[in-house]
């Protein structure tokens, strides 16, 4: 693979579901991301990762959790889905190092909670 | 509060050229970005500016003006393909980006 993948590419789901959204990246970036982006808004940071072992919240973090065990994977966890979660979930990741440190984003998935 | 504007909708005809502007007010300033997203696909990278004045890649080129908190990114020779969503981004003093609500262009044949 090359770059980043986002598994799974939609999702229904109820409302009080566990869910996990899945991230990984193959460039050895050191940071990652999650946002949401929902119509007539930008797109909102959720949690992020400086380096393996760390995460930050973002704008939105609440009822969102994520965990950074290696470089390569980034998971989302909903631990408790509502309907407000209703959104496209990107995760991106930049090398970390200074610079533009530009970020790049993997396809995204599209989640429904009902 | 932080804030990024870009005009919702534009429309522009092949072969032409467009500028789509973007204001910001943020807590900081560490570069800014423009991306481009086709329905229903990720934001793809297409520039990046820190200090002013006017970057120029192809067909694309951005420019950017710190003390007016301001950029446009300039489309020449305008394609179909260029029809999608252009979404400009600062980065804060949290080196967080902060995103506006992006540009939808239509192309018109």
């Amino acid at each position: 693979i090359a770059g980043i993948t986002q598994a799974p590419t939609s999702q229904i789901l109820a409302a009080g579901r566990r869910m996990t959204l899945r991230c990984t990246q193959d460039m050895r970036h050191n940071a990652m991301y999650w946002y949401r982006q929902d119509l007539g808004l930008g797109l909102r940071l959720i949690h992020y990762s400086n380096t393996a072992g760390t995460t930050g919240k973002g704008e939105v973090p609440d009822g969102y959790s994520v965990s950074r065990a290696n470089t390569d994977d980034f998971p989302l966890t909903l631990a408790s889905a509502v309907p407000s979660q209703t959104s496209v979930y990107f995760c991106a990741s930049s090398d970390g190092t200074g610079g533009p440190d530009t970020q790049y984003f993997g396809p995204g998935t599209r989640l429904t909670v009902l | 509060g932080q804030n990024i504007d870009q005009p919702t909708e534009m429309t522009a005809t092949e072969g032409a050229i467009v500028q789509i502007n973007c204001t910001y007010q943020t807590s900081g300033f560490n570069g800014l970005f423009w991306y481009q997203q086709h329905a229903g696909e990720a934001p793809t990278f297409l520039s990046y500016n820190v200090l002013d004045g006017l970057e120029e890649k192809g067909r694309f080129s951005s420019f950017l003006s710190r003390s007016k908190g301001y950029s446009y990114l300039l489309l020449k020779e305008l394609q179909m393909k260029d029809s999608a969503s252009y979404l400009c981004a600062v980065r804060d003093s949290n080196y967080q980006l902060i995103w506006g609500a992006g540009t939808k262009l239509i192309i018109k044949p």
